[in-house]
């Protein structure tokens, strides 16, 4: 089955820098990837996906990138706030299972002020 | 985005009873949805796939007779925790797919 390993597990960083979290998966039959951020005590929330025939995405100052030869995908923050503090997951799923993902470990986020 | 309503958002129940948790797709409907589990400080565990008009697909080690999954409609599917014991404790959350998953806000489930 599908594997997917999440890098760093916890990220810190300074208001306005930027945050980069990765991803690799094993199956190349995935062509779906998402990204949610979970805030705590809440069920996680879709920020961005990004699917295989597109090697990269954009929506404000969140962006994916997919490197499909290397098995990888990332997630940029750019001009990071306080309330980009929470617990991001990336999945990885494969087109022909109706929804089925596999998700990462997660990274905690933290944002300073 | 859609909206996925997860329903009661916490609860205490005493060992031995059962509990039932609501997952409703508001604007939207789902054929699928699919209930995670979710331990402190970890990823999500999917414990099955819920498939409207359909027996619920369970995964590897997740016992179905304990775990009772109903999705009698497209906007509803429900997750019932018979016999609860403490070791049941824990966050639950379902999702609802339509192109994409989108998640309920989840159940804190306290067995005691």
């Amino acid at each position: 089955g599908e594997n997917v390993e999440q890098h760093p597990s916890t990220l810190s960083v300074q208001e306005g820098d930027s945050a980069v979290i990765k991803c690799t998966y094993s199956d190349s039959a995935s062509n779906y990837f998402p990204w949610y951020k979970q805030e705590l005590g809440k069920g996680p929330q879709l920020i961005i996906d990004i699917r295989s025939n597109v090697g990269e995405k954009k929506d404000q100052r969140i962006a994916v990138t997919l490197n499909k030869t290397a098995k990888h995908f990332s997630l940029h923050i750019t001009e990071t706030q306080p309330e980009d503090s929470a617990v991001y997951f990336c999945a990885a799923r494969m087109g022909t299972n109706a929804g089925k993902s596999t998700f990462g470990d997660g990274t905690t986020l933290t944002v300073k002020p | 985005g859609a909206v996925v309503s997860q329903h009661p958002s916490r609860v205490i129940c005493k060992s031995g009873t059962s509990v039932k948790i609501e997952c409703r797709s508001l604007d939207f409907q789902a054929t699928t949805m699919f209930w995670y589990r979710q331990f402190p400080k970890q990823s999500l565990m999917l414990m099955a796939t819920s498939n409207e008009g359909s027996k619920a697909t369970y995964e590897q080690g997740v016992e179905k007779d304990k775990f009772l999954i109903n999705h009698a409609s497209l906007t509803l599917s429900t997750l019932t925790v018979t016999s609860a014991h403490p070791e049941d404790s824990s966050f639950y959350i379902c999702s609802a797919w339509t192109g994409k998953a989108f998640f309920g806000q989840g159940t804190r489930l306290t067995v005691v």
